[in-house]
């Protein structure tokens, strides 16, 4: 099984929906990330959690909520999607420290149309 | 928080090291560097971190300046395989999360 899980893989959902990202991970880490990418950019960050009763704001959260209901696990939700939500999304994980790198999952690819 | 300055892009020659460049003048003392790729669409791998010292893996190498305001990443024997973005990232401090930038995209060809 992969360190970090991320369902669904693919989703294509209509504009208005809401719609959850599901991200699990067998690292017994703490810390847990949400990313998203855009054709041809780099990766910006959503929200993060440093633990169960954390939730920190990223750099584009405006949109999106998340919960954190487990160590082991992290959702994202677009309440109302719109078709710029449309993106790769990743989810992450990580220890605590600066000395700690990144485990991401393989992605979930979503199309709101 | 640090930021960093990569090229867009690199090519290289397979079999041939490639040599990734980075500027971070604004690092702070206790900032660690962090390499990490992304091949195609797949999610970011790991590659490499240090502070100070040159810190080398079974994938890479990491060479730090001494006045730590640049680094480079040494893939010392490029395969196709290593084609991919490589985000260099200054880990920033304590109690925030990483912020990637655009990357260098790395083509290796034969």
């Amino acid at each position: 099984d992969a360190d970090v899980t991320q369902t669904p893989r693919n989703r294509i959902t209509k504009t208005g929906k809401r719609i959850m990202l599901e991200c699990s991970q067998t690292k017994g880490h703490d810390r847990m990330y949400w990313y998203r990418q855009d054709p041809g950019l780099g990766l910006r960050l959503i929200y993060y959690s440093f633990d169960v009763k954390d939730i920190n704001k990223g750099e584009i959260s405006d949109g999106y909520s998340v919960s954190r209901q487990a160590q082991a696990k992290f959702s994202l939700s677009l309440e109302s999607a719109i078709p710029n939500q449309t993106a790769l999304y990743f989810c992450a994980t990580s220890g605590g420290g600066a000395g700690y790198g990144y485990t991401f999952g393989s992605g979930t690819r979503l199309t709101v149309v | 928080d640090a930021k960093t300055t990569q090229p867009p892009s690199m090519d290289c020659a397979e079999g041939r090291a490639a040599n990734l460049p980075c500027n971070h003048s604004t690092i702070s003392g206790n900032e660690y560097v962090y390499w990490y790729r992304q091949i195609h669409s797949q999610g970011p791998q790991y590659i490499i971190h240090g502070l100070k010292n040159n810190e080398t893996n079974e994938m890479a190498s990491l060479i730090i300046t001494e006045d730590r305001k640049s680094s480079t990443l040494i893939l010392p024997h490029a395969t196709l395989r290593d084609t991919a973005v490589y985000y260099c990232i200054v880990r920033p401090q304590a109690g925030t999360a990483l912020i990637f930038g655009k990357g260098t995209t790395l083509s290796v060809s034969s």
